[in-house]
């Protein structure tokens, strides 16, 4: 059973455009919502993260939506460049701290 | 700090053969995870550690796989025998606990196992 669903599964994108992941749990109970960045080669890296009663953050260029009826959540990456393709994924934490991920989105941008 | 540190990074192995991979988690972090990683299942949490105690080794896909944390700063994942399928990309992953927005998770560069 896949609590965290993640899409789209590759996505492409021009240079200075939009770049917009989605996920969606099941779980009520899940109280943070990081996003993971992975280079080729390396381990996922901390992005940027959001707490469930909490509808938006933002930093920099990297915006988490948050909508708690829908049970959604997604990734706004604003004038993407080169340099942030990689893959993403987004995850939710069990209160013991157990971190669920979603499948991963593979993020090309072009230049 | 140098982060969460494994070894090796790369493992070709044969199949049969017992596979040892290591972490050294991130000074003073009391949480320990390992995951696996493959083009199929995705990240797939294995088992986890609070203060050196296995918490969550419901991941664990098989008796063939075991993990260990001696210490604070040190954790072992072993395979024996390992199998083709095990093949995929290892990661260790340390936090602080408890909860809240300073539970961060911090991987590791993980070790790509090939099993021939």
């Amino acid at each position: 059973q896949q609590q965290v669903k993640q899409s789209p599964q590759s996505l492409i994108v021009q240079k200075g455009g939009i770049s917009i992941i989605n996920c969606a749990y099941e779980n009520t109970a899940f109280d943070y919502f990081p996003w993971y960045q992975q280079f080729p080669g390396k381990g996922p890296a901390l992005l940027i993260a959001i707490r469930p009663d909490v509808s938006e953050k933002k930093e920099g260029r990297f915006t988490i939506s948050f909508n708690k009826s829908a049970k959604q959540f997604s990734l706004h990456i604003m004038d993407s460049q080169p340099g942030d393709s990689a893959t993403y994924f987004c995850a939710a934490r069990e209160q013991g701290g157990k971190l669920i991920f979603g499948q991963g989105t593979e993020l090309s941008v072009k230049p | 700090d140098a982060g969460v540190i494994q070894s090796p990074r790369h493992e070709v192995t044969e199949m049969g053969q017992e596979v040892t991979l290591r972490c050294k988690p991130i000074s003073g972090h009391n949480s320990l995870f390992w995951y696996r990683q493959t083009m199929m299942r995705g990240l797939e949490l294995l088992i986890y550690f609070n203060n050196n105690v296995p918490i969550d080794d419901s991941g664990m896909p098989e008796d063939r796989f075991s993990a260990k944390m001696p210490n604070a700063s040190f954790s072992t994942l072993k395979i024996q025998p390992s199998e083709p399928r095990d093949s995929a990309v290892y990661f260790c992953a340390s936090s602080l606990i408890p909860g809240g927005i300073r539970n961060i998770q911090y991987f590791g560069a993980g070790t790509r196992l090939s099993v021939l």
